[in-house]
């Protein structure tokens, strides 16, 4: 049973736009949260974080915004840039042990 | 620099066959880790190593073993391949001193079994 959900597979936008990239979770126990980014053939790499004492976290273009009571995250990336296409995954965990990776979403930046 | 690498790249096998898949990192993190990904699936945790002596099953342990011959060492292996293991696998690894335990992922192999 998925405890990490990405609804949108994919996601395409125009250069210099907002992307806004969703995620929602299924255990009230998570309470750490990251963003990991991958390109074809390469391994994800790490974005962006939060804990559930936050609501916002913010780094450059990228920021990430907490509800707890919907159990829901979305990654903000603004302006967004061609060299951002790629697919995002949102990562939850309850204990920073075992983190549980949604289905994630491919975004396309168009020029 | 630092790295997370991943051997062999890309493998493929007969079902019945016993392979595996070997990770090493350069970055001194203590934990690592082996997932798998799958199309419309995500990422799914197979096993995971806190230290040398530390091994634990994670979603998706089933048909596979892991062994952790180092800290720097880490190995999958598939004791009698079946073809719904055909999948891309991932080995990460973190450092249990940072505050959100971000995992630092492999290259990845590409496993086809026939």
């Amino acid at each position: 049973d998925q405890q990490v959900k990405q609804n949108s597979p994919s996601l395409s936008v125009q250069e210099g736009r907002i992307s806004i990239l969703n995620c929602d979770y299924t255990n009230s126990m998570f309470d750490y949260f990251l963003w990991y980014k991958k390109y074809p053939a390469e391994g994800p790499t790490f974005l962006i974080s939060i804990s559930s004492i936050k609501d916002k976290n913010e780094d450059g273009r990228f920021t990430v915004f907490l509800n707890k009571s919907a159990k829901h995250l979305s990654l903000h990336i603004v302006p967004s840039q061609p060299g951002d296409s790629a697919v995002y995954f949102c990562a939850a965990s309850g204990s920073g042990n075992q983190f549980y990776f949604g289905t994630g979403t491919s975004l396309t930046v168009i020029p | 620099d630092a790295d997370v690498t991943q051997t062999p790249r890309n493998r493929i096998t007969k079902t019945g066959k016993r392979i595996m898949l070997e990770c090493s990192q350069t970055k001194g993190h203590d934990r690592m880790y082996w997932y798998r990904q799958d199309p419309g699936l995500g990422l799914r945790l197979i096993y995971y190593s806190f230290d040398v002596k530390d091994i634990n099953k994670g979603e998706i342990s089933d048909g596979y073993s892991v062994s952790r011959q180092a800290q720097a060492k880490f190995s999958l292996s598939l004791e009698s391949a079946i073809p719904n293991q055909t999948a891309l696998y991932f080995c990460a690894t973190s450092d249990s001193g940072r505050l959100y335990n971000e995992q630092f992922f492999g290259p990845g192999t590409r496993l086809t079994v026939l």
